[in-house]
């Protein structure tokens, strides 16, 4: 079946490590996402890629970082400069401009 | 601040009742997207609207774009717990431009 897979569900880390998220799709989309929820809050936009080898900077960007050296994937680095990681991290994928996002499961991260 | 103002920020009604969700930009929308999320989990893709004045239903839920393209609307009739959840509005604020924006969410309970 097609969709988007994000892994793991949960994630735990110490403080002063990075860590890094999945993310997968066996859509075809060229575009992808990367957003951060926080509780009470909307979604907010950390980095996307219009195609491969390609990505740009979300609103907040800082601390995160990423690759897409594959259509299919999309992964997210969280370094140890973001000083407060513990969130829901939803990935995101989109066939084109104007057409819905398709979103993964999340990943639960928590710095303990 | 959000691009994208929801209201109301909660809704507790009855079951049984109707109700209706906003979504307020100060730019004009180049593709308007609902989404729905439970507690955890990722967003559940609901309708697009991109015409000014188009209005989409799918059940008992009903979604329409104003004729400025500034506001849309989510009513949900006679309301059921499984309508339950967060409610996001989503847009692609300026032509051409594929970083998808988020409100900060509707989160809806039904009271059996």
């Amino acid at each position: 079946d097609g969709g988007i897979t994000q892994s793991p569900k949960y994630l735990f880390r110490k403080e002063g490590q990075n860590v890094t998220l999945s993310c997968e799709q066996n859509l075809n989309h060229d575009a992808m996402y990367w957003y951060r929820q926080d509780p009470g809050q909307g979604l907010r936009l950390i980095y996307y890629s219009q195609i491969v080898n390609d990505f740009q900077k979300g609103d907040i960007a800082e601390g995160y970082s990423v690759s897409r050296e594959k259509k299919e994937s999309f992964p997210l680095t969280v370094t140890s400069a973001q000083k407060n990681p513990t969130a829901f991290y939803l990935c995101a994928s989109s066939m084109s401009l104007n057409t819905e996002a398709f979103f993964g499961q999340g990943t639960r991260l928590t710095v303990v | 601040s959000q691009e994208l103002e929801q209201s109301p920020q909660s809704l507790i009604v009855q079951e049984g009742k109707n109700l209706t969700i906003n979504c307020t930009s100060s730019k004009t929308l180049y593709g308007l997207y609902w989404y729905k999320q439970k507690y955890g989990e990722g967003l559940i893709f609901l309708m697009m609207l991109q015409k000014g004045g188009e209005e989409k239903s799918h059940e008992k839920i009903t979604a329409k774009l104003d004729e400025k393209k500034q506001q849309s609307s989510l009513h949900i009739t006679a309301s059921q717990p499984s309508h339950a959840g967060i409610y996001l509005c989503g847009a692609g604020l300026l032509y051409n431009n594929n970083d998808m924006r988020f409100g900060a969410g509707t989160r809806l309970t039904v009271k059996p």
